[in-house]
């Protein structure tokens, strides 16, 4: 069972600076990432899949990257709405694939 | 326009079982993979099932297989997640979600609350 780990649980900035989000899986798992974001009392919304595709309608300020086991959210000048918690999620080469993901990484105004 | 509505959740007794459903409009789902993900109240995400376009493939996680079944029924464009054997573990509100491409939930419902509890 692959597991996912993202760092840091809590990143605490301002409006205005970079986040970057990490998150590690146990093995391999090719390009086969997502990143969700999550506000409080709502659905999770997909903001990146296959590691840097930006999913419709989401912001150029939000990018992807990472191959492998290593994967990286970045927000490179962040908003007042994007104070949230950050999911990623990989697929599984299995058939049919499953799904995991991690623990999350709470963005919160310092 | 895409739209997902779940219903049938409730308070259970564990060892009990509930179907969940999930309307969708604005889409044909034998046209797209559809999953359930859940997430107990202050915790994370957690997936569920899937079921691929064509409904000839479903997948499970470990910690539900053998007691949730994912299915749909085409004409009323319906997902349904059959849950037996509850336990207070699965406490949680469940999404159901579609697909865009590669089976990243994309569009997600508004969730339903299931509580296992005596």
């Amino acid at each position: 069972e692959i597991v996912l780990t993202q760092s840091p649980a809590t990143l605490s900035l301002s409006p205005g600076e970079r986040a970057t989000l990490s998150c590690r899986a146990s093995q391999s798992v090719s390009s086969s990432l997502a990143w969700y974001q999550q506000k409080p009392g709502q659905a999770p919304r997909l903001l990146i899949y296959d590691s840097s595709n930006r999913a419709t309608g989401i912001p150029a300020r939000f990018s992807g990257s990472g191959s492998g086991t290593d994967f990286s959210l970045t927000i490179s000048s962040l908003e007042p709405e994007d104070f949230a918690v950050y999911y990623c999620q990989l697929r599984t080469g299995d058939w049919p694939p499953k799904l995991t993901f991690g623990p999350g990484t709470l963005v919160d105004i310092k | 326009q895409v739209q997902l509505v779940e219903s049938g959740g409730g308070v259970v007794q564990p060892g009990g079982s509930l179907r969940l459903s999930c309307a969708a409009s604005g889409f044909t789902l034998s046209n797209f993979a559809m999953l359930w993900v859940r997430q107990p109240p202050g915790k994370g995400l957690d997936w569920v099932a899937l079921i691929t376009y064509d409904g000839s493939s479903k997948s499970y996680a470990d910690s539900v297989k053998g007691r949730f079944a994912i299915s749909r029924d085409q004409s009323k464009n319906t997902l349904y997640l059959q849950m037996n054997s509850l336990r207070a573990e699965d406490s949680a509100i469940y999404y159901c979600a579609r697909e865009v491409t590669g089976y990243y939930p994309h569009y997600w419902g508004q969730g339903a609350l299931v509580t296992v509890s005596s």
